[in-house]
């Protein structure tokens, strides 16, 4: 079964623009991670936020955890057109394997 | 260092044939996973293994699948007799001690007509 939720789906941008993309998760988790497929590169890891952290930053990412509302966001600012990838967030099932979510298709333009 | 290699990258199959996808992690990474990823879904957990122990393999469909991990370096996924809700691309990643990021290989795309 799938633990994360991404919305939106799809999201179109002009670059320049900032992108951002929430995740919902069902259960309790040690730590949310974040990570962006595309064609060239495959599967990446972009950044892990732990349960007790609130907010983290990483170059033009920031993500947030809410562990009340089990949810997540991920900013990209000032995003690039070397940004069109899909994104999903990624959470514990308790050891260190990953349970995905759907995942949100970023497309930006030039 | 090398990432995580995979081969073959692309197999057609008819239904009912039978197909092996290899995997070789990282140098030095105990874990490695096998996950599935169907069009359009994120990546499903398969199996993960510790060393050459499964640690979970709850969500692999144990009747046509398989997975070994003999000396705990290189791994082999293995579907037998394959259907055509496997196609899918076959993602194996790996994990170095005590941390949480995984690091995935180029996948096998797979098609079964």
């Amino acid at each position: 079964s799938q633990q994360g939720e991404e919305d939106p789906q799809a999201l179109s941008i002009q670059e320049g623009e900032n992108a951002t993309m929430n995740c919902s998760y069902k259960t309790s988790i040690n730590n949310l991670q974040w990570y962006r497929q595309n064609s060239g590169r495959g599967l990446v890891h972009l950044i892990l936020i732990r349960s007790n952290e609130r907010e983290k930053h990483s170059g033009r990412l920031r993500v947030t955890l809410d562990t009340s509302k089990k949810s997540s966001s991920l900013l990209i600012t000032a995003s690039r057109a070397a940004d069109t990838a899909s994104y999903f967030c990624a959470t514990d099932a308790g050891g260190t394997a990953l349970i995905f979510g759907k995942g949100t298709t970023l497309s930006v333009s030039s | 260092e090398a990432g995580v290699a995979q081969s073959p990258r692309y197999k057609i199959i008819e239904k009912r044939q039978s197909v092996a996808f290899w995997c070789n992690p990282i140098s030095g990474h105990a874990t490695l996973y096998w996950y599935q990823q169907i069009l359009g879904q994120g990546p499903k957990l398969l199996i993960q293994f510790q060393n050459n122990g499964v640690v979970d393999d709850s969500q692999l469909p144990k009747d046509r699948f398989s997975a070994e991990r003999l000396k705990g370096v290189d791994s082999t996924l293995k579907i037998q007799p394959a259907k055509l809700e496997d196609s899918a691309v076959y993602l194996c990643a790996s994990i170095g001690k005590g941390g949480y990021e995984q690091y995935f290989g180029p996948g096998t795309r797979l098609t079964v007509t």
